[in-house]
C-alpha cells in the first residue's frame, strides 16, 4: 500500500560516524522534506528537495547532508560534524495539495 | 517568513467541541495555513487547511480570521483518542518551491 517508509526506526550513531536514514515514498510526490524534532519541541526543517537532482537547505542544515537521485528516495546522513545529533528525524512528501504526508520516523541516539 | 503562535496546552472533555486557536499575524496573502496532529512518537497526520475561507471536513473545521491573522481548528466532537498535539503551520513559497514553517504546537488532552 501507499506511504512513506523510513528505516530503521532506531539507530545508534557511535562518535566520530556517519549514519544515513532512509526515506523511500510510492505516492508519485515532486518534493520531499526532512524534520528533526528534539522532546516537547515542534518540527524543525533540515533539508527539502522539490525534484529530483535538486534540493535546499532549511533552517538547521549544519551537519547533515542529503541526496535526491530518484524520486522515491531522499536519504538524510547525519554528519560526526553534527555534535548533537540525538533526536526524532522524520521524512515527509507532498503533493501540489501540498498535504504534507509523514512517516514513522527514526529514533537517533548516540552510544 | 511567517510564524505561529499557539497555547502551549489545553484540556476538553469528552463529547464536547475543542476550540484550538493559532495566531499568524505575519502570514502573506498567497500563504496557506495548515493544522496537523501527532500522537506520541508517530509522524504528524494532516487535519485540514484553508486560505481565507472556513472549511470542514469529516475530521474537523477551520475557521479563518477576515484579515488572515489568526484561525480556530474545531474538533465538534472530542473523544480520548483525540489527547494529540496540534500543530498549525503556515506553507510558505520560497525559491521556486515550499517549505512549512512550524509552530511549537498545543498539547491538547481529552478529559474522560
Amino acid at each position: 500500500d501507499g506511504g512513506i517508509t523510513q528505516s530503521p526506526k532506531y539507530l545508534f550513531r557511535k562518535e566520530g560516524q556517519n549514519v544515513t536514514l532512509s526515506c523511500e515514498q510510492n505516492l508519485n510526490h515532486d518534493a520531499m522534506y526532512w524534520y528533526r524534532q528534539d522532546p516537547g519541541q515542534g518540527l524543525r526543517l533540515i533539508y527539502y528537495s522539490q525534484i529530483v537532482n535538486d534540493f535546499q537547505k532549511g533552517d538547521i542544515a549544519e551537519g547533515y547532508s542529503v541526496s535526491r537521485e530518484k524520486k522515491e528516495s531522499f536519504p538524510l546522513t547525519v554528519t560526526s560534524a553534527q555534535k548533537n545529533p540525538t533526536a526524532f528525524y522524520l521524512c515527509a512528501s507532498s503533493a501540489h495539495t501540498g498535504i504534507q504526508y509523514f512517516g514513522a520516523g527514526t529514533r537517533l541516539s548516540v552510544l | 517568513d511567517a510564524k505561529t503562535t499557539q497555547p502551549p496546552s489545553m484540556d476538553c472533555a469528552e463529547g464536547r467541541a475543542a476550540n484550538l486557536p493559532c495566531n499568524h499575524s505575519t502570514i502573506s496573502g498567497n500563504e496557506y495555513v495548515y493544522w496537523y496532529r501527532q500522537i506520541h512518537s508517530q509522524g504528524p497526520q494532516y487535519i485540514i487547511h484553508g486560505l481565507k475561507n472556513n472549511e470542514t471536513n469529516e475530521m474537523a473545521s477551520l475557521i479563518i480570521t477576515e484579515d488572515r491573522k489568526s484561525s480556530t481548528l474545531i474538533l465538534p466532537h472530542a473523544t480520548l483518542r483525540d489527547t494529540a498535539v496540534y500543530y498549525c503551520i503556515v506553507r510558505v513559497a520560497t525559491s521556486g518551491t515550499y517549505k512549512y514553517i512550524f509552530g511549537t504546537g498545543t498539547r491538547l488532552k481529552v478529559l474522560a
